[in-house]
């Protein structure tokens, strides 16, 4: 199994550019999320979903687009990119939601804009 | 609003005694604890979880500690190790109502055991 992979590892990007981040897991698990980590801030949620379908907003949304139209893909979407916006971002599922044994993270996609 | 703190943002220890990291949270609702352990250039790995109906829970070297009434739980590591070295982040998840799966994390706490 390979887990949670995500895609690219590293991203620059320009101001006002669009570009999807790629979520992947072959676990077959329900949720899924994505988190940003910023230094000092810890993880961020920005959107997760509970299965294919259906998603919702976490804490910090603004900027950011997701879909899940099959169980095994969680893509997030920046629509126009802002400095703000530089971050290391991971994606993250879980079997049922109970969290036994936690969250399985990816490892992660570094983004810069500029 | 941060709803799960960790104040100290570092810990140093020497090799073989105990380090103990802390958490604070606001939210009430919380009923699931849980800690992850992680590496420079890694995600996040799970460590040890606590559920609200428990004060207590081991796992070898890990034991994690819930207090509810304080609204604060802690990670021991006894024996401490050089490999322990990370940084470490707690996270709560539960509104009361339904499961969402949504985990509100910490800001993290670096750990360094000294040899």
């Amino acid at each position: 199994n390979a887990g949670v992979t995500q895609t690219p590892k590293f991203q620059v990007l320009k101001t006002g550019q669009s570009m999807t981040l790629q979520c992947a897991q072959d676990m077959n698990h329900e949720y899924m999320s994505w988190y940003r980590q910023d230094p000092g801030m810890g993880l961020r949620l920005i959107h997760y979903s509970v299965g294919a379908g259906i998603t919702d907003q976490g804490e910090v949304p603004n900027g950011y687009n997701v879909s899940r139209s099959t169980t095994e893909d969680f893509p997030l979407r920046l629509l126009s990119a802002a400095p703000s916006q530089t971050s290391v971002y991971f994606c993250a599922s879980n079997q049922d939601g109970l969290l036994m044994g936690g969250y399985t993270f990816g490892s992660g996609t570094r983004l810069t804009v500029v | 609003d941060q709803q799960v703190k960790q104040n100290s943002p570092s810990l140093s220890v020497q090799e073989g005694r105990i380090s103990i990291l802390n958490c604070d949270y606001t939210n009430s609702m919380f009923d699931y604890f849980l800690w992850y352990k992680k590496y420079p250039a890694e995600g996040p790995t799970f460590l040890i979880s606590i559920s609200s109906i428990k004060d207590k829970n081991e796992d070898g070297r890990f034991t994690v500690f819930l207090n509810k009434s304080a609204k604060h739980l802690s990670l021991h590591i006894v024996p401490s190790q050089p490999g322990d070295s990370a940084v470490y982040f707690c996270a709560a998840s539960g509104d009361g109502s339904s499961n969402t799966g949504k985990l509100i994390f910490g800001q993290g706490t670096t750990l360094q055991v000294k040899p």
